[in-house]
């Protein structure tokens, strides 16, 4: 079975500094790995995605992630953080198409 | 282009009542999926079809909870005798089935709270 692990439900960092999110997962097949980023009260909108190839994935925002097959990770970062980046973000991995959320992190940006 | 959208978008019933959700997705979309969200949580898997065919569901479904995507465009969900533990957000998400296959469009989500 497929499964994700969000370290750090409650991130918080200054407007500038940088935005690190960890996400490690479990899967028995060659991943599809996601970040979705999730407003009060919205639905999910997705910030970046790893199939295959490079394995450091830029996505929207100015977040980048980079997959670690020998670490089983897929970390989130943003070199400079936003005020506008306070959100909770999921890392999701896909299993035969449904996708298979982690708890979740919620980010703070303090100004 | 629009995207996926639900209605309604709130709904407060009380206990042992039955609610239907509506979810319209992507037009091109094939695959429909449900989600539900419970607070702090992360979206939970719940079923998905292919067009009309439902082909996955979740243990989380109990026989309480019943799905229908009829023409293979919209689809719904309905809670059957509702009780407390249903209250949570219920997204929708849509996909293609070819090319970028395995990413999922989310509707804004259906909040339901059982008094």
């Amino acid at each position: 079975a497929q499964s994700v692990t969000q370290l750090g439900s409650h991130v918080s960092v200054s407007e500038g500094a940088l935005v690190l999110l960890r996400c490690n997962y479990s899967s028995s097949v060659p991943p599809y790995l996601f970040w979705y980023v999730q407003y009060p009260n919205q639905g999910l909108q997705l910030l970046l995605k790893y199939t295959t190839g490079a394995t450091l994935v830029k996505g929207i925002n100015g977040f980048e992630a980079e997959f670690k097959k020998s670490e089983t990770s897929f970390h989130l970062t943003k070199p400079s953080a936003h005020m506008s980046d306070a959100a909770e973000y999921f890392c999701a991995v896909s299993d035969t198409g449904k996708l298979i959320f982690g708890q979740g992190t919620e980010l703070s940006v303090k100004p | 282009d629009t995207g996926v959208s639900q209605d309604p978008r709130h709904k407060i019933t009380k206990r042992g009542q039955n609610v239907t959700f509506r979810c319209d997705p992507i037009s091109e979309h094939n695959r429909l999926y449900w989600y539900r969200q419970t607070l702090g949580q992360g979206p939970e898997f719940l079923t998905y079809f292919q067009n009309e065919a439902q082909l996955e569901k979740s243990r989380l479904l109990s026989d309480r909870f019943s799905a229908e995507r009829p023409k293979g465009s919209f689809s719904t969900l309905e809670i059957q005798r509702t009780e407390q533990g249903d209250s949570a957000m219920y997204l929708c998400a849509s996909s293609p089935t070819s090319g970028r296959a395995y990413e999922q469009f989310f509707g804004p989500g259906t909040r339901l709270t059982v008094l």
